[in-house]
């Protein structure tokens, strides 16, 4: 069965470094997420994509993010400069269509010290 | 954000019984409703969902009832098993044309089933 992967699994930087998160979708799938999740707080929205642009972005999606998709596998997530709130849950998320069923990877916990 | 509400954050249940987890919204503009589960260490996984032009879903040992006037949602199983064991999260959605559908996520219930 297709499934959504994210590297690395795990990421420790230090507050101020850049950080890149990898995401491969499923490879049919057009439209895809970022959601975070802070220990101990709900799951949240960061961005949607497609057609190689910003669909929607949340509050927490400052200028400090940004979202690729380099080619056509792969969907990036990055943080020009972390702070120690960035410290999270990472998850990547794909659907074929709008209407469609959002299927999500197993997440990137990152670490900002 | 408490547009959707997940007042339980632990339910514990035998084998072989049932499970009913809660959610409560407020934004009437949500029109679709996902349950996802999670285990550790692992992302959310989709479950079950329902449109809100229907109260009820059913897909084997889920079930999902949808009450619109009182903007609440249930998801049942049974019979439950060990291996339901994981957090369960309603991710309801607006159907709004034209943009991505973001999910909001409820804080989630841990479900244990005791064997």
């Amino acid at each position: 069965e297709p499934e959504v992967t994210q590297t690395p699994s795990h990421q420790v930087t230090q507050m101020g470094q850049e950080v890149i998160l990898r995401c491969v979708p499923i490879s049919n799938h057009l439209y895809f997420y970022w959601y975070r999740q802070i220990l101990g707080q709900k799951v949240e929205f960061l961005v949607s994509f497609y057609n190689n642009e910003i669909s929607e972005k949340s509050e927490i999606f400052d200028d400090q993010f940004s979202v690729e998709r380099p080619d056509g596998s792969n969907f990036t997530l990055k943080i020009r400069s972390t702070k120690l709130e960035d410290s999270a849950m990472y998850f990547c998320a794909s659907s074929w269509d709008l209407q469609e069923t959002q299927y999500f990877g197993p997440g990137t916990r990152l670490l900002v010290l | 954000d408490q547009q959707v509400k997940q007042n339980s954050p632990s339910l514990s249940v035998q084998e072989g019984r049932i499970s009913i987890l809660n959610c409560d919204y407020t934004n009437s503009m949500f029109d679709y409703f996902l349950w996802y589960k999670k285990y550790p260490a692992e992302g959310p996984t989709f479950l079950i969902s329902i449109s809100s032009i229907k109260d009820k879903n059913e897909d084997g040992r889920f079930t999902v009832f949808l009450n619109k006037s009182a903007k609440h949602l249930s998801l049942h199983i049974v019979p439950s098993q060990p291996g339901d064991s994981a957090v369960y999260f309603c991710a309801p959605r607006v159907n709004s044309s034209g943009s991505a559908r973001q999910l909001t996520f409820g804080s989630g219930t841990q479900l244990t089933v005791l064997p």
